[in-house]
């Protein structure tokens, strides 16, 4: 079992651009949940998808947005990026209710 | 509105100690807590995954403790290393809903040779 895997490990882009982060969870999950890190922080809930959807939103703009593809993958995109954006992004699956496991991280630097 | 707090934010010990690293949440009903490692950069390890239903849970020089009464969790590491410095973070699962993670802001240890 590969666990969660994240692409890519790390990214540097530009204000203004935008950004897609991919996830795929573990073995027998359907949940898919993004968190944000900012440096000296606590990760921070961004969004959970299940069945395709989102199904709750933590407190991100709508610059946040992402998608569940039907292998339960998940992306997470990030339009006009901003300098505050630079973080490690991660994602936690689950099987609905279990507890959530998490993947290594994907570094974005925002320059 | 579930918050998690962790004290101290900094630590710095001599090899061997003992240590004990302190969690608090404001609200008792979460589904489990989980402590988590850290290293600079990096992702997150889990450590140790305490179930609402359990008080404690041991790996190793490792032992967390649960009391969801008083809104408590300790990491007691044993024996400390060098190579245990990290970033040590908490966090409590929601019980409902997302089931999301509430996570703490991290103590940072570091363990002097």
């Amino acid at each position: 079992d590969a666990g969660v895997t994240q692409s890519p490990t790390h990214l540097i882009k530009t204000r203004g651009q935008q950004v897609t982060l991919r996830c795929s969870p573990k073995s027998g999950h359907d949940t898919v949940s993004w968190y944000q890190q900012a440096l000296g922080q606590g990760p921070q809930f961004i969004f959970q998808y299940y069945e395709e959807e989102e199904r709750q939103r933590g407190n991100f703009p709508d610059r946040f947005s992402g998608h569940q593809f039907p292998n339960y993958s998940s992306e997470l995109n990030v339009n006009a990026l901003l300098l505050g954006d630079s973080a490690l992004y991660l994602c936690a699956s689950s099987g609905g209710t279990d507890t959530q496991y998490f993947g290594p991280g994907t570094r974005l630097t925002v320059l | 509105k579930q918050e998690v707090t962790q004290i101290p934010a900094a630590l710095s010990v001599p090899e061997g100690e003992n240590l004990v690293l302190n969690c608090s949440f404001t609200d008792s009903a979460i589904y489990n807590l989980q402590w988590f490692r850290q290293d600079p950069g990096k992702g997150l390890t889990s450590l140790l995954l305490i179930q609402s239903s359990q008080r404690e849970q041991t790996s190793g020089r490792l032992n967390a403790s649960l009391d969801k009464s008083s809104g408590r969790s300790t990491l007691y590491i044993a024996a400390s290393q060098p190579g245990d410095s990290a970033t040590y973070l908490c966090a409590v699962q929601l019980p409902s809903g997302t089931y999301k993670y509430i996570f703490g802001t991290g103590t940072r240890l570091k363990v002097l040779a």
